[in-house]
């Protein structure tokens, strides 16, 4: 059973930088056929994809990183492999990232589907 | 971006309705679209995967349907554990984008 577990913290300053990690047991960082993603959920935005990292070896061995293109100036999704788990770093934040962060595997390769969830954090950006 | 458009946004049924939620995409997506089901304080649960396959462990009475730009997404009996706001994904481009939700309340 594949488990993600959620850390950081819930308050950050503008213009800082929010740092959440998340933990993966059941499954690996590294797998050929998983991806590992970033969502965001706001009143006002709703369901937001952020970007993922994912690791494919069927051509070149290499880590592959995706951002939607409204936080791409400002985002770093970094697998560990020593750890197995994932990093969201975004930098510059404003109140209008205040938000649930959630990750997310997507399983398969022949498809593409949100599996398993991380158990959400609620970041609010507040001096 | 592929923009998700759901209807209504939300509905109320009785326990035992059959409820119907439509999810709209402003490009063809073929099959490429999930359903998910949400409840207060919880991460999103998956319930269809690729347009019509049923997750493992979700029960019979959670269908989906459709392809290119229109999807339907149909519980055939609601159950008082179905209150929950439903979204629809898609996959066929990114970024990854969600419809707005139908909130599922029992009347």
């Amino acid at each position: 059973q594949v488990q993600l577990q959620q850390s950081g913290p819930g308050l950050v300053k503008p213009s800082q930088t929010l740092s959440l990690t998340c933990a993966i047991s059941g499954d690996s960082v590294s797998s050929n056929s998983s991806a590992w993603n970033w969502i965001r959920q706001s009143p006002s935005r709703g369901l937001e994809w952020l970007g993922r990292t994912y690791y494919r070896s069927k051509y070149r061995s290499k880590w592959y990183n995706d951002y939607a293109i409204s936080v791409k100036s400002r985002i770093t999704i970094n697998p560990d492999t020593s750890k197995n788990q994932f990093s969201l770093q975004l930098n510059s934040v404003t109140p209008e990232d205040t938000a649930v962060y959630y990750c997310a595997r997507e399983g398969s390769s022949s498809s593409s589907h949100f599996d398993y969830w991380g158990q959400g954090t609620l970041v609010t950006v507040s001096s | 971006d592929i923009q998700m458009t759901q209807s209504p946004s939300s509905l109320s049924a009785s326990v035992g309705d059959r409820v119907t939620i439509t999810c709209q995409a402003s490009h063809d997506i073929t099959n490429y679209l999930n359903w998910y089901q949400q409840k207060p304080g919880k991460a999103p649960k998956l319930l269809i995967y690729d347009a019509s396959n049923l997750e493992t462990g979700v029960p019979s009475r959670f269908s989906g349907s459709g392809s290119g730009t229109d999807f339907i997404f149909t519980i055939s009996s609601l159950q008082p554990e179905d209150i929950a706001t439903y979204y629809c994904q898609q996959y066929d481009n990114l970024p990854l984008t969600f419809g707005g939700g139908t909130k599922v309340e029992i009347k």
